[in-house]
């Protein structure tokens, strides 16, 4: 596609609940990133793929919360047991590289999570 | 550890100069990104510099100094469209750049 895509672009679940959100990347795009972002924050690092593999997901708060990338294209990040802290909105970056040389990333829309 | 340090909010003229200014405490520093945030809509890429030095690019332009752990976004001839969240990130050297953002400072252009 011409951008980074994430569905949905809203998501308002029940605590306790489990959730996934999508990220489909520009094609081509090898580094895949996941970002959470509160309100009035800049956007903070979970997880980074390279390919299929999780090359770094120091980022992720805890084992609630997994990332897959099995094709080594679209990205799914799961969410379970949703807790109110979680909500925040969830970014996708994508980039044409092997991230050694960092350039220019593009990020989607977003997935607005609200956990009720 | 990171330390990224920005103003949380500054306001400026339609048609003036403003500086946005961004400091760093990082080990193992490679280059420092300027990100622009509208309201509700996803970061979009600015500038990275990496070399110490003004980088301009149009009505931007980005300063780095690598020594000082500094670095400022000037923005000139201000426009109403330029009101928006300005990201600072540091990159880190490794097997990958990791990138780590600062709070962002909301900028609102005023008539």
């Amino acid at each position: 596609g011409a951008g980074v895509s994430q569905t949905p672009s809203n998501k308002v679940t029940e605590k306790g609940k489990y959730v996934e959100l999508r990220c489909d990347p520009i094609s081509g795009h090898t580094a895949l990133y996941w970002y959470r972002q509160s309100l009035g924050q800049g956007p903070e690092f979970l997880i980074y793929f390279q390919g299929t593999g999780a090359a770094d997901d120091s980022g992720l708060p805890n084992d609630r919360f997994f990332a897959v990338r099995p094709e080594g294209s679209v990205s799914t990040l799961k969410i379970q047991r949703t807790e109110r802290g979680d909500s925040a909105v969830y970014l996708c970056a994508t980039e044409n590289g092997q991230g050694a040389s960092r350039t220019e990333a593009f990020f989607g829309q977003g997935t607005r999570l609200t956990v009720v | 550890g990171q330390n990224i340090d920005q103003p949380t909010e500054m306001t400026a003229t339609e048609g003036a100069i403003v500086q946005i200014n961004c400091t760093y405490q990082t080990s193992g520093f490679n280059g420092l990104f300027w990100y622009q945030q509208h309201a509700g809509e996803a970061p979009t890429f600015l500038s990275y510099n990496v070399l110490d030095g003004l980088e301009e690019k149009g009505r931007f332009s980005s300063f780095l100094s690598r020594s000082k752990g500094y670095s400022y976004l000037l923005l000139k001839e201000l426009q109403m469209k330029d009101s928006a969240s300005y990201l600072c990130a540091v990159s880190r050297r490794g097997g990958y750049q990791k990138v780590t953002f600062g709070t962002g400072t909301k900028l609102q252009v005023i008539p």
